[in-house]
């Protein structure tokens, strides 16, 4: 399986800042998703990140929030704008592989907005 | 938008009896792929059942599919203290681009 790596592990942030995360994976592979996991609960798509195209969101979620960029096969980044304490969660990117149905997971970053 | 249910929501055994975790689905799947998560880190592949298969073997894991009813069984046998952790199952929905829709998840806790 692909080995996933993202960057922060965790912050913490103020209110009305914003946050970008990176995914960056160490072989080509075709679909890299983000999701947020919020509290407690278990986890939601955000978007499909499209390599040199704009991501495709989901219902709830929009460019102007999260926007997301993926240049290449391998990598992505995720930024969390103008946060608020909601945005408070655990947001991890996923990736299939080329020829694979299975979807791997980073390892997470844990995101805290005072 | 959350597909599955699972259950139970939270599940405590003892070290070496068996742990089974059920999840239910709406629509028409590829594939259900179950994962395990500790302590709010990352999502562990667990194990990949698709959607014309029935059951599916992977170590001391057990998957088990049912189309018709639209469930899925994970069996953990011989359970150990590590084993402590949430399990979710995943639907990756037919005609979708692989995107996944998650259960609610299932908390286990073996007791030493």
């Amino acid at each position: 399986s692909a080995v996933i790596s993202q960057k922060p592990s965790r912050d913490i942030c103020q209110r009305g800042t914003s946050l970008t995360i990176q995914c960056q994976v160490d072989s080509q592979v075709t679909m890299m998703f983000w999701y947020r996991q919020q509290p407690g609960q278990s986890l939601t798509l955000i978007a499909t990140a499209n390599q040199g195209s704009e991501a495709t969101y989901e219902s709830g979620f929009v460019i102007d929030k999260f926007p997301i960029s993926r240049p290449n096969l391998t990598f992505s980044t995720l930024t969390v704008s103008n946060m608020s304490p909601e945005d408070s969660s655990i947001y991890l990117c996923s990736v299939v592989g080329v020829g694979g149905n299975e979807q791997f997971f980073g390892p997470g970053t844990r995101l805290t907005v005072l | 938008s959350q597909q599955g249910e699972e259950d139970p929501q939270a599940l405590s055994i003892q070290e070496g009896e068996n742990a089974t975790m059920n999840c239910s689905y709406k629509t028409s799947i590829n594939n259900l792929q179950w994962y395990r998560q500790n302590s709010g880190r990352g999502l562990v592949h667990l194990i990949l059942i698709r959607s014309n298969e029935r059951e599916k073997h992977s170590g001391r894991l057990r998957v088990t599919l049912d189309t018709s009813k639209k469930s899925s069984s994970l069996l953990i046998t011989a359970s150990r203290a590590a084993d402590t952790a949430s399990y979710f199952c995943a639907t990756d929905a037919s005609g979708s681009a692989r995107q996944l829709t998650f259960g609610s998840g299932t908390q286990l806790t073996v007791l030493p």
